[in-house]
C-alpha cells in the first residue's frame, strides 16, 4: 500500500520531554514537508526538505527540529522548547518543491502535552 | 507578506441549494492557487488547482487576479460535499500557505 504512513497516531507528552513523530514515505517523494494544524488557523508550515540532507525552516520552526537522512524518511522532534505543542501534526511529500505539483498529506499525529 | 483568507469557519446549506466557499488572498507576484479537502476520517487532499481549470466532483473555481480571490462553487450541493475545505497559495516551490478552512456542511 502506498502512501506516507504517519507514527502515532496518539502520543501523550510530559511537559519538559521531547518527543519524535515519525513520517515515511513510499512514493519515491523528493519533497516533505510538516505542517501543524490548529482549529482556526489552517495549516502552517514547520519544516521542510527539498531533497536528502537538506532542509529548511518553515513558519513556524522555533521549538522544532527535523533530519532527512533518508529519501523516504522526514523525523520531526517536538522539543522542550516548543511553547505549546499540543496540536495536530501532518506530514506531506510531493515530487519535488516546484511550484504546482500536488501535495500527498499522511493522516496525521496528535500530541498533547499533559 | 502571503496571506490566504477564508473569512467562513462553517457554511451550512440544505441539499440541492448552491454554494460558494470564499477565498481570497494577498500575494504580489502571480499565484499558484488550490482548493484542498478533507473528508471525515480522510486524509487531507487535494481537489483542485486554478492553473487545471477544470471541474472536480462537480466543484469550480476561478481566479479573480483583479478582486484576489478563488472562490469554490458548486451548482447543486451534495450531502457527500460536507467536509472542511482548506484554500491555499503557492508563492513560491511547494510550500503552501493554508487559509483557515471553512466546514461545509450539506443538510438534507
Amino acid at each position: 500500500d502506498g502512501g506516507i504512513t504517519q507514527s502515532p497516531k496518539y502520543l501523550f507528552r510530559k511537559e519538559g520531554q521531547n518527543v519524535t513523530l515519525s513520517c515515511e514515505q513510499n512514493l519515491n517523494h523528493d519533497a516533505m514537508y510538516w505542517y501543524r494544524q490548529d482549529p482556526g488557523q489552517g495549516l502552517r508550515l514547520i519544516y521542510y526538505s527539498q531533497i536528502v540532507n537538506d532542509f529548511q525552516k518553515g513558519d513556524i520552526a522555533e521549538g522544532y527540529s527535523v533530519s532527512r537522512e533518508k529519501k523516504e524518511s522526514f523525523p520531526l522532534t517536538v522539543t522542550s522548547a516548543q511553547k505549546n505543542p499540543t496540536a495536530f501534526y501532518l506530514c506531506a511529500s510531493s515530487i519535488w518543491a516546484n511550484s504546482g505539483n500536488t501535495i500527498y498529506f499522511g493522516e496525521g499525529s496528535w500530541l498533547t502535552v499533559v | 507578506a502571503q496571506r490566504v483568507t477564508q473569512p467562513e469557519k462553517l457554511l451550512s446549506v440544505f441539499k440541492g441549494a448552491p454554494v460558494e466557499l470564499k477565498c481570497n488572498y494577498s500575494y504580489s507576484g502571480s499565484p499558484e492557487l488550490f482548493w484542498y479537502v478533507q473528508y471525515s476520517r480522510q486524509r487531507l487532499q487535494l481537489l483542485l488547482r486554478h492553473i487545471s481549470r477544470e471541474s472536480i466532483k462537480g466543484f469550480t473555481a476561478d481566479l479573480n487576479k483583479g478582486e484576489t480571490s478563488f472562490h469554490l462553487k458548486k451548482p447543486f450541493a451534495q450531502e457527500e460535499d460536507s467536509a472542511m475545505y482548506y484554500c491555499a497559495l503557492s508563492p513560491q516551490g511547494n510550500k503552501l500557505v493554508f487559509g483557515a478552512g471553512t466546514i461545509l456542511r450539506v443538510k438534507s
